[in-house]
Formats: structure tokens, C-alpha cells, sequence
């Protein structure tokens, strides 16, 4: 099972772009990284999945480095409705599939 | 909506009580997990069912138990609760059955409120 390591909370201000980083230093050689969020009393919200190098969507950008064993959830221009938990996930070889505490980001004006 | 369905929504009952927490997948999806989410805690992994069988275990209290039907719901039973059994109860689907590389969707959760 590959273990993640996310800092435990994060603030930033309106209009700053967040860089969130996990380290995954035994990333095996299928697994894909995932990051979620979760607000209060909801269920988490899938945001985006990267194997290598860069990934972008419409809401995040996902680089991970050639090595695999980190990868940093980019949020650009964030605003007070971010504020939530953020979850980094690694495939799970045995299916025992483990959040961690994730990264409680606090936007604030 | 994220098409994964749970019902009810709140739930509060006394110790020492059973209940069974409801579950639908989305459309699809074979999998089904069971999280649970106490105040200020991460999220728990209790157990997988894939297409009807059980696919993984976590720390599941032997007074909880599952099960997955025919058509893909999911049941939570959780039985002889305690005080500290109150949390949030997240069911999530995946189309495979390793969620980490297929993604989850999640459901709005049940809150269980135990007194």
C-alpha cells in the first residue's frame, strides 16, 4: 500500500494560486495518483488523476515529477468556496484504499 | 447528484440499537465501499463488496456488518451502537474494483446520531 504524507493544514488568500504537495515515496508501477476534496458534512469530490508528468483540468493542474514519489495539486486563483480537506490517494495494490487526514486548506478574503 | 445514493440522510437512534444504512451505486458501477467519518477524523475504510462479494476489509467493528444484493445496493448493519459510534457513514461506487485507479464517486453520506 502506498503511503501518502500531506501537510496537515494550508492557508492562503483570495486570488493566490495553492500548491498542495504529497509525497508517495512507494508509488508502484500501476498506480495512478488521485486528489479529492471534501467539504463539510459532504461526501469528497473527485478534482484529478495523473500517472506522470502533467495533468490540467478545469478545475486543478496535477504535476508529478518523473521520480513518481510526489505530486503537487496546483488550484489557481482560489476563492473562499475552496476551503475545504484535501485528499491525496495512490492506488492501492491490495484494495485496502486509505485517505489520510488530507490537507484542510483555508481560503481567507 | 453524483448518482451514488444513500438513504436516509440522518438517523438518530438509542444504545444499544440496530440499524442498516442503505446504499445504490451509480449506474455502472460494480464496487461499493463503506467509509466512516467521525467529527474532525479522516475517512475510515470499513469494507468493499465487487459485484457481490466482499473485495476488502478494513478495521470493521465485528458488530458491523455488510452486504452487497443482485442488483448492486449495498447495506450497512451496524449493531449494539455505542455513543461512539456517531458519525458521518460515506458509501462511494467505483466501475472496478480498485477504486485508486478508477476513481470514486461518493454519496451525501448518513449521519448517524447514537444517545
Amino acid at each position: 500500500l502506498a503511503k501518502t504524507t500531506q501537510p496537515i493544514s494550508m492557508d492562503s488568500y483570495e486570488g493566490q494560486e495553492v500548491n498542495i504537495t504529497c509525497s508517495h515515496n512507494n508509488i508502484a508501477t500501476n498506480d495512478y495518483i488521485t486528489w479529492y476534496q471534501q467539504f463539510p458534512s459532504q461526501g469528497p469530490r473527485f478534482i484529478i488523476q495523473g500517472y506522470k508528468t502533467k495533468v490540467t483540468n478545469e478545475v486543478a493542474s496535477l504535476f508529478i515529477p518523473a521520480d513518481r514519489k510526489s505530486s503537487t495539486l496546483s488550484l489557481p486563483r482560489v476563492s473562499l468556496s475552496d476551503t475545504a480537506v484535501y485528499y491525496c490517494l495512490v492506488g492501492a495494490r491490495d484494495d485496502k484504499i486509505i485517505f489520510g487526514k488530507g490537507t484542510r486548506l483555508h481560503i481567507l478574503p | 447528484d453524483s448518482g451514488v445514493t444513500q438513504t436516509p440522510k440522518h438517523l438518530i437512534t438509542a444504545t444499544g440499537q440496530r440499524v442498516t444504512l442503505r446504499c445504490s451505486p451509480r449506474s455502472g458501477d460494480l464496487s461499493v465501499y463503506w467509509y466512516q467519518q467521525s467529527l474532525d477524523q479522516g475517512l475510515q475504510f470499513l469494507i468493499q463488496y465487487y459485484n457481490g462479494e466482499e473485495r476488502a476489509k478494513g478495521n470493521i467493528l465485528e458488530r458491523f456488518s455488510a452486504q452487497q444484493f443482485p442488483d448492486l445496493h449495498s447495506e450497512l448493519n451496524l449493531s449494539s451502537l455505542e455513543l461512539g459510534d456517531s458519525a458521518l457513514y460515506f458509501c462511494a461506487s467505483s466501475v472496478g474494483g480498485t477504486a485508486a485507479n478508477y476513481g470514486y464517486t461518493f454519496g451525501s453520506g448518513t449521519r448517524l446520531t447514537v444517545v
